[in-house]
């Protein structure tokens, strides 16, 4: 079985610019995150999606920050414009549906700002 | 937000020695879960643990989930050099639509061969 896909695995950009991130869930997960870490932390939820709706976006930061999972399967987050506070790995996962603990998480996009 | 604190930060041991590790909550969840993270890649799922007072184990790891909902703990027998990583503990409260996992900040492994 296939894992989450995330692309690109490494990104370097300057304050101020935008960046996208892809992520491609495990085929037939309902559920869908986004979770940011910042080195030496935990992952903090961004954005939770259950199929092509979002579910809990509390700790989005709204004003630079968006997401969308039009057709339920993948899904983007984008960041315009990026500050230096935002480097960070983001981490995509999936589960089978929001009331399922295991949560499968891809690789990560490394987001440097300079 | 809530806060789940994890101890230690980190720890060096010797190959073959056990390893214990905390994570203590001002609050209470409904479930807590154990992950590995290896540098360059995303948290991977150890243990679930569903019900206060619950031990289970995993090969060589054992967690519990405490009587009081608000902590948990994990250990490592016969550590291997493999168990390097980062390890988090995870609370999650169950109910409505929202089952959000909240992470502790980690506890970096290091096993001397």
């Amino acid at each position: 079985e296939a894992g989450v896909a995330q692309s690109p695995r490494y990104k370097i950009i300057e304050k101020r610019q935008s960046v996208a991130f892809w992520c491609n869930p495990i085929s037939g997960h309902a559920t869908l995150y986004w979770y940011q870490q910042i080195l030496g932390q935990g992952p903090k939820l961004l954005i939770q999606f259950q199929n092509n709706g979002v579910v809990d976006d509390s700790q989005l930061p709204k004003d630079r920050f968006s997401a969308e999972r039009l057709k339920g399967v993948d899904s983007t987050l984008k960041i315009q414009p990026a500050k230096l506070e935002d480097s960070a790995v983001y981490l995509c996962a999936s589960s089978l549906s929001q009331g399922n603990n295991e949560q499968f998480f891809g690789p990560g996009t490394r987001l440097t700002v300079l | 937000g809530q806060q789940l604190n994890q101890s230690p930060q980190s720890m060096f041991i010797q190959e073959g020695e056990d390893v214990s590790m905390n994570c203590t909550s001002s609050s209470i969840f409904n479930t807590w879960l154990w992950y590995k993270q290896d540098p360059g890649e995303g948290p991977v799922l150890l243990i679930a643990l569903y019900k206060a007072g619950e031990l289970t184990s995993n090969g060589r790891l054992t967690a519990q989930f405490g009587i009081t909902r608000k902590d948990s703990f994990l250990n490592i027998s016969a550590s291997i050099p493999s168990d390097v990583g980062i390890y988090f503990c995870a609370g999650q409260r169950s109910g409505g639509s929202n089952y959000k996992l909240t992470f502790g900040k980690g506890t970096l492994l290091t096993v001397n061969p």
